[in-house]
């Protein structure tokens, strides 16, 4: 099992340029969660998918933020344009049923100049 | 809103010494909740969980507790090590359900020196 994969682990970009960030989830697992951590707001949930469908992106900032979820090995989350408030450690979670456990990823430090 | 509220922020104790930590939260109407560890520059990696019928949870050194009604976890280490040295954050799902948009406390950054 090799884990919740994210790529890339560091982004530096510029304000205005598209980001895209890449997760692939747990075999199996059938709930994927995109979280984003700041030292001022910690950790919040983005949004989250079941079985590749969007159940809640009510944690979308704004419409500059999408995500996709277009099979159950691969999920992205896009930023477009990006902005320097944007900066901060987005991670990818995965999870086989409601209720059990989270596995997160290592995360991908995002840094918009 | 669920809120979530870790104590203490910040923990520094000698190598071998037991140790508690805390975690809040304000709807009691809690399907379970998380421990988890996060290590610099990693993501979150999960502890325990305990479910709204359980008590508690044990895992090696590490117990956690639950009192549903007080709104209010205890993760307790047992004979800390180096190793122990992380971030341990508490998070909850939101009252009623039991699915991932998890509530998280802010942390607490434990250290344990040799």
């Amino acid at each position: 099992d090799a884990g919740v994969i994210q790529s890339p682990r560091h982004e530096v970009t510029e304000m205005g340029q598209e980001v895209t960030l890449r997760c692939k989830p747990i075999s199996g697992h059938n709930s994927l969660f995109w979280y984003r951590q700041t030292m001022m707001r910690g950790l919040e949930l983005l949004i989250y998918f079941n079985n590749n469908v969007p159940i809640d992106d009510s944690g979308m900032p704004e419409d500059r933020f999408s995500a996709k979820m277009p099979n159950a090995s691969f999920s992205t989350l896009k930023i477009q344009p990006s902005e320097p408030r944007d900066s901060a450690v987005y991670f990818c979670a995965s999870s086989p049923e409601s209720g059990s456990p989270l596995h997160f990823g290592n995360g991908t430090r995002l840094t918009v100049t | 809103k669920q809120e979530v509220t870790q104590i203490p922020a910040a923990l520094s104790v000698p190598e071998g010494e037991n140790l508690v930590l805390n975690c809040s939260f304000t709807d009691s109407a809690i399907y379970n909740l998380q421990w988890f560890r996060q290590d610099p520059g990693k993501g979150l990696t999960s502890l325990l969980l305990i479910q709204s019928s359980q008590r508690e949870q044990t895992s090696g050194r590490l117990n956690a507790s639950l009192d549903k009604s007080s709104g209010r976890s205890t993760l307790y280490i047992a004979a800390s090590q180096p190793g122990d040295s992380a971030t341990y954050l508490c998070a909850v799902p939101p009252g009623g359900t039991s699915y991932g948009k998890l509530t998280f406390g802010q942390g607490t950054i434990l250290t344990v020196h040799p």
